[in-house]
């Protein structure tokens, strides 16, 4: 079946730790996106990466970073420097084109004890 | 910046009941919305996809209409059912420049009453 996993579903992380989230996908995208929801908000993004070994920085991108070392992961570093980590993490591709529809992986919640 | 405002934030009908969700956004320069469901806990379920050069799209019970001019786009499910209970979250994907990838609404809540 093709689609986007992230792993774990659930991570805890004590304050001053990095810890980092996985995204995989199987659709043969090459553009792949992180978001972070937060109660009562809208998603917003974080990075995004249109091609391997490219990336750029979304709206809330301070505390996080990432890397694309392969067409198919993405993953996502949370830093001590996130002052406010925990959150709900999704991990969404689309083809490249201005139209292309974007799909979601089931998310990681990671909560900071 | 672009701002997506989706009304109402919650609602409850009876079950068998048709149902308009509303979007509106800010910024007319977009390529696409994108209607999406997300259940509890979960991610999020692409319902609908409208290009911009489109009016409007449907998918089973669903349609979702845009009018990109006046900057809304309106989500209509028919015969509602206990199953549709979930928040449906409007995102558009500009093109005005500045950084790719989806802005969001916060979403309404919809529960269906059986």
């Amino acid at each position: 079946d093709g689609g986007i996993t992230q792993s774990p579903k659930y991570l805890f992380r004590k304050e001053g730790q990095n810890v980092t989230l996985s995204c995989e996908q199987n659709l043969n995208h090459d553009a792949m996106y992180w978001y972070r929801q937060d109660p009562g908000q809208g998603l917003r993004l974080i990075y995004y990466s249109q091609i391997v070994n490219d990336f750029q920085k979304g709206d809330i991108a301070e505390g996080y970073s990432v890397s694309r070392e392969k067409k198919e992961s993405f993953p996502l570093t949370v830093t001590s420097a996130q002052k406010n980590p925990t959150a709900f993490y999704l991990c969404a591709s689309s083809i490249p084109l201005a139209g292309g529809e974007q799909f979601f992986g089931p998310g990681t919640r990671l909560t900071v004890l | 910046k672009q701002e997506v405002t989706q009304i109402p934030a919650a609602l409850s009908v009876p079950e068998g009941e048709n149902l308009v969700l509303n979007c509106s956004f800010t910024d007319s320069a977009i390529y696409n919305l994108q209607w999406f469901r997300q259940d509890p806990g979960k991610g999020l379920t692409s319902l609908l996809l409208i290009q911009s050069s489109q009016r409007e799209q449907t998918s089973g019970r669903l349609n979702a209409s845009l009018d990109k001019s006046s900057g809304r786009s309106t989500l209509y499910i028919a015969a509602s059912q206990p199953g549709d209970s979930a928040t449906y979250l409007c995102a558009v994907r500009g093109s005005g420049g500045g950084a790719d990838g989806l802005t969001f609404g916060k979403g309404t809540h919809l529960i269906i009453q059986p």
